[in-house]
Formats: structure tokens, C-alpha cells, sequence
């Protein structure tokens, strides 16, 4: 276990349905992330909070909308998906973003999503 | 903006050989690199991690190079164990500055016996 939960580990939803990913880290840490895994694609991230601040947005779409009430949890509302965004959704959260940690993260066993 | 290249898609070799990975980056000078193991289904799992002034780290039968010259990094696994099978990601920090990750597609490293 990496101290990341994420649940529910499998999700089948409807396009016009409206759903929402749970992460939880048991780490101290500051940072959280969400990122996107497609088949043979790269891990493409999403969003990014430090302090329970969102600090990047990949240029995302607005159906994915997140939400980081505090430093431990974070959540993936979903809603009118598109098939496309099949994929594995992976929560990761590190110490912080800054130096002399590098930025090594930890990451949740992920959901496997899929959108009819 | 910059680019990732991990060398194959995929690797087969012989139980006890030494696996080498390649990961290639342009268009960005990084200060550290990491190194990530995926299971299939699961979350990757952080490996080790270099910075721009170390030229090899070592963890157990793990051994990373990075050279900043060559804009590269190796990864190599010596006394390979069918148990090493995994897909192996390279991450570096992202351009927009030091708070995410830009990871490589992978290489599925397949250890035979």
C-alpha cells in the first residue's frame, strides 16, 4: 500500500450521467494530482493542488471538474462524458513541490473508467 | 515544449541478464529525473530518483545513469528476475516549473525464465 486511496476502483457511467472520483492520502503530504492514463498514451496529468490550492490545469475539459476540500482528500466530479474519456484516472500526492525533495509521488491503484 | 522518448515499447530478456532502459528527453534541461515501475492495473510505484549533479545512483540491483550532455538516462536491472516484469516509466519535472511530472509512454520490460 502507498498511503493513496482512490475509490471506486471501477466506474461505468453513461454520458449523461454525473459521477465523482474519490482520492485520500494517509501521507501528510501537500500536493495532490490527477492524472489521465489511456492505453499506450503517457500518464497525462490533469490538475495539480498544493495547499488545497489548484496551481496548474492542464488545459482539462469541463466535464472533469475537481474539488480539494483539504490536504488529504480530492475528488474527480464527472459529468455528460464522452466514450473517449475511458480511461484509468490516477490520484498521486508528494511532500510538496519544492527542493531538496525532488518531487516523488505517490500514487492511488487508480479507477478504471469507462463511458458508454 | 518538451519531449520524453523511452526506447522500446517493449523489452524481452533472458532471467539473470541485466536490462538496460533508455530514456531520452529534449527541449528542457531538468534538474533531477525519476524512474517509475507500473504494474498492469495498478498505480506507478517510484523507483529512484537523480539530480542534474549526480551521474549514477545506485538501489540494490537498480542502477540509474543521467547525462545532461546527452540529454539522457539509463536504467539498468542487473540479475533480471521474471519478477522485474513491469512496464518502467521516466519522469522529469515539467516545464511550467517544479510542480508536476512529465512521464515517458514506457517500456514493458517482459523477463523471461
Amino acid at each position: 500500500e502507498t498511503g493513496v486511496t482512490q475509490t471506486p476502483r471501477h466506474l461505468v457511467m453513461g454520458m449523461t450521467n454525473k459521477k465523482s472520483l474519490k482520492c485520500e492520502q494517509h501521507l501528510g503530504h501537500n500536493a495532490m494530482y490527477w492524472y489521465k492514463q489511456s492505453a499506450k498514451k503517457p500518464l497525462e496529468l490533469m490538475f495539480v493542488y498544493s495547499l488545497e490550492e489548484r496551481v496548474e490545469n492542464n488545459s482539462v475539459p469541463s466535464r472533469f471538474s475537481p474539488e480539494c476540500p483539504n490536504s488529504s482528500h480530492l475528488f474527480l466530479h464527472l459529468h455528460t462524458l464522452q466514450p473517449e474519456d475511458s480511461a484509468l484516472y490516477l490520484c498521486a500526492s508528494s511532500q510538496d513541490i519544492a527542493e531538496p525533495h525532488g518531487n516523488e509521488q505517490f500514487f492511488g491503484p487508480g479507477t478504471r473508467l469507462t463511458v458508454l | 515544449s518538451q519531449k520524453i522518448e523511452q526506447n522500446s515499447e517493449a523489452l524481452n530478456i533472458q532471467e539473470g541478464k541485466t536490462a538496460t532502459l533508455t530514456c531520452n528527453y529534449t527541449n528542457y534541461s531538468p534538474a533531477y529525473l525519476q524512474w517509475y515501475r507500473q504494474d498492469p492495473g495498478r498505480g506507478p510505484v517510484f523507483l529512484l530518483l537523480i539530480r542534474e549533479n549526480e551521474k549514477e545512483k545506485r538501489k540494490e540491483r537498480l542502477k540509474v545513469t543521467f547525462d545532461t550532455t546527452l540529454k539522457q538516462s539509463l536504467f539498468h536491472i542487473t540479475a533480471s528476475q521474471p519478477a522485474d516484469s513491469a512496464t518502467y516509466l521516466c519522469a522529469l519535472e515539467g516545464d511550467t516549473g517544479r510542480r508536476a511530472l512529465t512521464f515517458g509512454s514506457g517500456t514493458r520490460l517482459q523477463v523471461q525464465p
